[in-house]
């Protein structure tokens, strides 16, 4: 099985702020990788599907890159609507997701 | 729009049995696959299964496999989960989700239900 590893767990930060988040897979998955935004209550949401493309409506502020098994989510420029949990996902053998970050109001 | 309605969540014991449903609505139902993932609560998601359009090709993680059984009616625009011999670790909300591209099975998903919670507890 493929073991995706995201760090950090939590993330505090304000608004204006550029975020990175990175995701680790335990073998090389090339760009088969997904970024889901998820908010209490309700279920993800697809931000970035084959490590790098923007989802249609997804704002720009936010961007996918990586290959193998190195990846990272950016926002450029942090939201009010942004404070969420986001998750990262391979898809190169069936479906794995990380265990998540938390991007929480500094 | 695409909407995805999950039902048929609840309270069950050890042991017991529950089906879930997913109505689809908003596009072609049979071309696109299918899947099932779930959270405990204050958890992750975890994949739980998948169906290809035709309902001829079934995956299930190694976690339900023997225990779950995915299905469509693709006449109802319909997907379902049996769940037998459920135990506590199965409680969590499940969600169904939708594939991306037609005719394909990539394992990532572009539409969620707004999920169904599953309690197994005595």
């Amino acid at each position: 099985d493929i073991q995706m590893t995201q760090s950090p767990s939590t993330l505090s930060a304000s608004v204006g702020d550029r975020v990175t988040i990175t995701c680790r897979a335990s073998q090389s998955i090339s760009s088969w990788l997904a970024w889901y935004q998820q908010k209490p209550g309700k279920a993800p949401k697809l931000l970035i599907y084959k490590a790098s493309s923007l989802e249609s409506g997804v704002p720009s502020r936010f961007s996918g890159s990586g290959s193998g098994t190195e990846f990272t989510l950016t926002i450029s420029s942090l939201q009010p609507d942004d404070f969420a949990t986001y998750y990262c996902q391979q898809y190169n053998n069936y479906c794995t997701f990380g265990q998540g970050t938390k991007v929480e109001i500094k | 729009e695409v909407q995805l309605l999950g039902s048929g969540g609840g309270l069950v014991q050890p042991g017991g049995s529950l089906r879930l449903s997913c109505a689809a609505s908003g596009f072609t139902f049979s071309t696109y696959a299918m899947n099932w993932v779930r959270q405990a609560p204050g958890k992750g998601l975890e994949w739980v299964s998948a169906i290809s359009g035709s309902g001829g090709a079934t995956y299930y993680a190694d976690s339900v496999k023997g225990r779950f059984t995915i299905s469509r009616d693709n006449s109802k625009n319909t997907l379902y989960l049996q769940m037998n011999s459920l135990r506590a670790e199965d409680t969590a909300v499940y969600y169904c989700a939708k594939e991306p591209v037609p005719g394909t099975m990539w394992y990532y998903f572009d539409y969620w239900g707004q999920g169904t919670l599953v309690t197994v507890s005595s």
